[in-house]
């Protein structure tokens, strides 16, 4: 059931700021990564993907960032909207594992203020 | 491409009773599906995995008597919450992924909200 207290890290941002949203993941064999958007009341949404081999791909606004030494995941989102208000989590993966299960981060709340 | 849909989108029942959930990928055939459930202001946490034709793969904690999987096809896998109390009301969240293309990307459906009263 729920855990009393507890609380999604929350983000706020003025509409126009660039916003950063960290994520540490825990598996050292985790070989791909993956950062979902998720609205409320809606399934999780993809956004971007990276695999161990990189330690930085961009997309469209967005740009995701990968340290392996100290296994830590960043998602910075340039030129942020109101649309992009939304839950965002990390999802890590080990491809040597079994049928490629995903392991969701705490997720991090994003407020973008207009 | 690659739409998953969940129905119902909600569903309030009694406690004792029994909720089915379906989860079919409309433009593609799933390799695999996966059940998550998602309390509110929490993570999504993997329930189980499930590959057509073969018995689900619950993880630790998850009562396979009670969250019955059974996928059927390679388009449909259903969840099914027996005898629910109000402690199994969550946001309940299937996906899917293919043999094609990134294999780890899952696509995700709309979810379903459950109400137990």
């Amino acid at each position: 059931g729920e855990s009393v207290g507890l609380h999604l890290p929350t983000l706020s941002v003025q509409e126009g700021d660039n916003s950063i949203i960290n994520c540490a993941y825990s598996n050292s064999a985790s070989d791909y990564f993956i950062w979902y958007k998720q609205e409320s009341g809606k399934g999780p949404q993809f956004i971007i993907d990276i695999r161990s081999n990189m330690d930085k791909r961009q997309g469209q606004r967005v740009t995701v960032l990968l340290n392996k030494t100290v296994k830590h995941l960043s998602l910075q989102i340039a030129a942020t909207q109101p649309g992009d208000s939304a839950v965002y989590f990390c999802a890590e993966g080990d491809s040597g594992g079994s049928n490629y299960k995903l392991t969701f981060g705490k997720g991090t709340l994003l407020t973008v203020n207009p | 491409g690659a739409v998953v849909s969940q129905h119902p989108s909600w569903v309030i029942c009694k406690s004792g009773t029994s909720v089915k959930i379906e989860c079919r990928s409309l433009d593609f055939q799933a390799t695999t599906m996966f059940w998550y459930r998602q309390f509110p202001k929490q993570s999504l946490m993997l329930m189980a995995t499930s590959n057509e034709g073969s018995k689900a793969t619950y993880e630790q904690g998850v009562e396979k008597d009670k969250f019955l999987i059974n996928h059927a096809s390679l388009t449909l896998s259903t969840l099914t919450v027996t005898s629910a109390h109000p402690e199994d009301s969550s946001f309940y969240i299937c996906s899917a992924n293919t043999d094609t293309g990134m294999r780890y990307e899952q696509y995700f459906g709309p979810g379903t909200r459950l109400t137990v009263t």
